[in-house]
């Protein structure tokens, strides 16, 4: 079966850096995307990654391994306003996306 | 402002009602889709809609009928609802084409309690 992993939940300190890990198990693969979720509110889209390697959007970086199935997101400078939930998703060969249950990310001050 | 209007915001509602879960989107897109979410589960398609006129069974669709006349609306029905559908509602559209053609936007999301 087809199966997406992240821890459930994550503590960080504000000012500080995280690394919230994803790895994957899909049948094909068409790209890896990262959404931040609010609690009570929509998901909205972070990033997009589908060749190994770094992809850096401000505070926010998206690391892919396609060979080990394993994506990161790294958080820098971490604010208050990040405490959030974070979703990792994958296309798979069907250009069907496969969810991760998400990480809850704590920030404390 | 461009996006996803969902509704209801929330609503409780008894066993075996019918209801229809409204979503239109104003940014012309040809994907839509509707997902459900559980606390501890990742995002589940209920059903989706690659452009007007089609549509196709998602992950979970027992018990959900959609329909997709034109390119803007995206109703769900619950044809009897039953207490495993108590469950937040995500509508979300994709432009289909590019770069972002997989890129989701969400709408705010419906809660549905039935009791």
């Amino acid at each position: 079966g087809q199966n997406i992993d992240q821890p459930t939940e994550m503590t960080a300190t504000e000012g500080a850096i995280v690394q919230i890990n994803c790895t994957y198990q899909t049948s094909g693969f068409n790209g890896l995307f990262w959404y931040q979720q609010h609690a009570g509110e929509a998901p909205t889209f972070l990033s997009y990654n589908v060749l190994d390697g770094l992809e850096e959007k401000g505070r926010f970086s998206s690391f892919l391994s396609r060979s080990k199935g394993y994506s990161y997101l790294l958080l820098k400078e971490l604010q208050m306003k990040d405490s959030a939930s974070y979703l990792c998703a994958v296309l798979d060969s069907n250009y069907q996306l496969i969810w991760g249950a998400g990480t809850k990310l704590i920030i404390k001050p | 402002i461009a996006g996803i209007t969902q509704a209801p915001t929330s609503q409780i509602l008894a066993a075996g009602r019918r209801m229809t879960l409204r979503c239109t989107q104003d940014m012309r897109h040809n994907a839509m889709y509707w997902y459900r979410q559980d606390l501890g589960l990742g995002l589940r398609l209920i059903h989706y809609s690659n452009t007007a006129g089609t549509t196709g069974k998602g992950e979970v669709p027992d018990g959900y009928s959609v329909s997709r006349a034109n390119t803007d609306d995206f109703p769900l029905t619950l044809a009897s609802a039953v207490p495993s559908q108590t469950s937040v509602y995500f509508c979300a559209s994709s432009d289909g084409t590019g770069a972002g053609a997989n890129v989701l936007t969400f709408g705010a999301g419906s809660r549905l309690t039935v009791l």
